[in-house]
């Protein structure tokens, strides 16, 4: 079974600066998709960014990039130049490589609730 | 809309009584999914849909819940006799065809939170 572990239940940080989320997982698979999402208090879960477990290189949005260590089953997030509206709960999440199973669901854990001070 | 919507947003049910959850999809999703998400936590797998078929149930926590999507696109899902434990925020999603490469993106609606009284 795949489990995701965030070990920072709150973290606070000021507006402009740099924070970063750890997130570590468990898993058995090669070949997977591990996803942050953000939520913020209007419950609306919103895909931040993804990572192909296949892709080497850290997937980055604007100021949102991971560091993926698939050895170490790490993948944390870095927010970069961080703004008010950045203030919501992060979840790091699983996903099985649905190409060959049909276990879709993804797994995720228990969430970071982040807060940018002004 | 192009999002997925979910209605109602709040629901207050007495310990006892029925209640269903509705979900509208992107237009054209095939996979629909059902997770329920505790206070302070993150969401939890319930079933999921491809079109009709409901492929994966495994995350129900009793036959109290049953979820539904007749057609293929509006689904439902019902909680029989409610208990104070089944409050929660329900969050469903939907997802693009199947892709080659897998690792679909799902997309989450607004949720619904029960409170059973």
């Amino acid at each position: 079974a795949q489990t995701v572990t965030q070990s920072q239940p709150e973290m606070s940080v000021q507006e402009a600066e740099t924070v970063t989320l750890s997130c570590t997982y468990d898993t058995s698979e090669n070949n997977y998709y591990l996803f942050w999402y953000k939520q913020p208090p209007s419950r609306q879960m919103i895909l931040v960014i993804r990572q192909e477990a296949y892709k080497q290189q850290n997937a980055t949005e604007n100021r949102f990039s991971v560091n993926f260590q698939k050895a170490a089953k790490s993948f944390s997030l870095k927010i970069s130049d961080s703004q008010l509206g950045d203030t919501a709960m992060y979840f790091c999440a699983f996903m099985k490589d649905t190409a060959r199973s049909r276990d879709d669901k993804i797994i995720f854990g228990k969430g970071t609730r982040l807060h940018i001070l002004p | 809309g192009a999002g997925v919507s979910q209605s109602p947003r709040y629901k207050v049910a007495k310990r006892g009584q029925d209640v269903a959850l509705r979900c509208d999809p992107i237009s054209g999703h095939v996979s629909l999914f059902w997770y329920q998400q505790a206070l302070g936590q993150g969401p939890e797998f319930l079933t999921y849909f491809q079109n009709e078929a409901q492929l994966d149930k495994s995350g129900l926590p009793s036959d109290r819940f049953f979820a539904e999507r007749p057609e293929g696109s509006v689904s439902t899902l019902k909680i029989q006799r409610t208990q104070q434990e089944d409050s929660a925020v329900y969050l469903c999603a939907s997802s693009f065809p199947r892709l080659a490469g897998g690792g679909d993106t799902q997309y989450f609606g607004p949720g619904t939170r029960l409170t059973v009284l």
